[in-house]
């Protein structure tokens, strides 16, 4: 059964960069047909998708984060992670990882990033 | 980009009684690639829909899916205890940008 963690800080300072690991368990990250991407949802609000890699390193980003926003893959690690550069207090959120084909599944459990000073 | 609107924004029903959930597009959705999912409190998201009526590995066959173009439908067909949650759709037709709409409470009346 494929299984995602998330891993990093839980808090990050205001214009610092956010980073975080996904580690991928119970199948391989290089298993053609699926992306791999990064979710966030705000404390009380929606989701917002942040971006995607597939295992060759090709991504795609939101246009509204896409300055900010680096996606990489480590195969040997089974792993892929998320950058997230010049954080201010709105990027606070719970950030997910997922699997997809355009819809996301399965997701890890979540990990909750704080900015603040 | 592809807007989705969901409503109603919270639907109080009792268990047992039938959940009909809209997701309406601001263009249409291209191949119907639409998915819903449910979110219950300190959970992450589960799929339940993609591709806008296939059923995802697992799912009970009360969640329905339905709709095309820009109007879509996600049916529980007899509310049980645990469907109380929230519910999001969300687009992958149009690359680059994948969207979700912005939710559906369901809530016990």
């Amino acid at each position: 059964q494929l299984q995602l963690q998330e891993s990093g800080p839980g808090l990050v300072k205001p214009s610092e960069t956010l980073s975080l690991t996904c580690t991928v368990s119970g199948g391989s990250i290089s298993s053609s047909s699926y992306y791999w991407g990064w979710i966030r949802q705000p404390p009380g609000k929606g989701l917002e998708w942040i971006g995607s890699i597939y295992y060759s390193g090709s991504t795609y980003y939101n246009p509204s984060l896409k300055s900010r926003v680096t996606i990489s893959v480590d195969t040997s690690k089974n792993q892929f992670s998320l950058k997230l550069s010049s954080v201010t207090a709105a990027d606070t959120a719970v950030y997910y990882c997922a699997r997809h084909s355009g819809a996301f599944d399965p997701w890890g459990q979540g990990t909750l990033v704080t900015v603040s000073s | 980009e592809i807007v989705l609107t969901q409503s109603p924004g919270t639907l109080s029903l009792s268990p047992g009684e039938r959940a009909t959930l809209s997701c309406r597009a601001s263009q249409s959705v291209s191949s119907s690639y639409l998915a819903w999912y449910q979110q219950k409190p300190g959970q992450a998201p589960r799929l339940l829909i993609y591709g806008a009526s296939s059923r995802a590995t697992g799912i009970p066959d009360r969640f329905s899916g339905s709709g095309s173009g820009t109007d879509f439908t996600l049916t529980i067909s007899r509310l049980e205890p645990e469907d109380f949650a929230v519910y999001y759709c969300q687009q992958y037709g149009s690359s680059p940008r994948l969207t979700f709409g912005g939710g559906t409470k369901v809530e016990i009346k």
